[in-house]
């Protein structure tokens, strides 16, 4: 199986930068992935990590860990339309591409 | 890019009666089809994954008779609720592989269904 945790709850301010942090157990290890979700609507995906290090994409950027089972997601230069639930999901090595996403995390952008 | 259409976005029906939800790949064709259930607050839960032409494979606690899948065709994925019941109002999610193998972007999200049970 697969534990993926990840707060419940962020606030940053416009303009900064926040880190969510994801931490999962799982018995088998091929990817993960950020996604971003606002209320009512599909996720969106962000971003993916199969290897350790930093994957950069514009003001997102992702990091994982796979001897630590850690990642994170960081935004730069906050706006307020980055108000949304961030999502960590991870591949299994046998899960047949589907994906184990964690509670994700509400993530509130303030002026 | 790759896109999923989900029909319908939000339906309302009476407790005891089936609504059936279709997922379609539109520019692409879809081998492997997933639908996801998420209750409020709660993140995406894999229900069960759709292979075209063969029976889906459900996950553990999810019933196969109350939740039908049908893969007909490499388009078009439908989840059947049958005998609807309140507990079973929710945000349906179908999610579709995409046809190129680049694993980052393995899948494609239809927008959503929500399903209302009174």
């Amino acid at each position: 199986g697969q534990n993926i945790d990840q707060p419940t709850e962020m606030t940053a301010t416009e303009g900064a930068i926040v880190q969510i942090n994801c931490t999962y157990q799982t018995s088998g290890f091929n990817g993960l992935f950020w996604y971003q979700q606002h209320a009512g609507e599909a996720p969106t995906f962000l971003s993916y990590n199969v290897l350790d290090g930093l994957e950069e994409k514009g003001r997102f950027s992702s990091f994982l860990s796979r001897s630590k089972g850690y990642s994170y997601l960081l935004l730069k230069e906050l706006q307020m339309k980055d108000s949304a639930s961030y999502l960590c999901a991870v591949r299994g090595q046998n899960s047949g591409y589907a994906l184990n996403f964690g509670k994700g995390t509400s993530l509130l952008v303030t002026p | 890019g790759a896109v999923v259409s989900q029909h319908p976005s939000r339906v309302i029906c009476k407790s005891g009666t089936s609504v059936k939800i279709e997922c379609r790949s539109l520019d692409f064709q879809a081998t492997t089809m997933f639908w996801y259930r998420q209750f409020p607050k709660q993140s995406l839960m894999l229900m069960a994954t759709s292979n075209e032409g063969s029976k889906a494979t459900y996950e553990q606690g999810v019933e196969k008779d109350k939740f039908l899948i049908n893969h007909a065709s490499l388009t078009l994925s439908t989840l059947t609720v049958t005998s609807a019941h309140p507990e079973d109002s929710s945000f349906y999610i179908c999610s579709a592989r995409g046809p190129i193998p680049r694993p980052q972007e393995t899948q494609y999200f239809g927008p959503g269904t929500r399903l209302l049970v009174l």
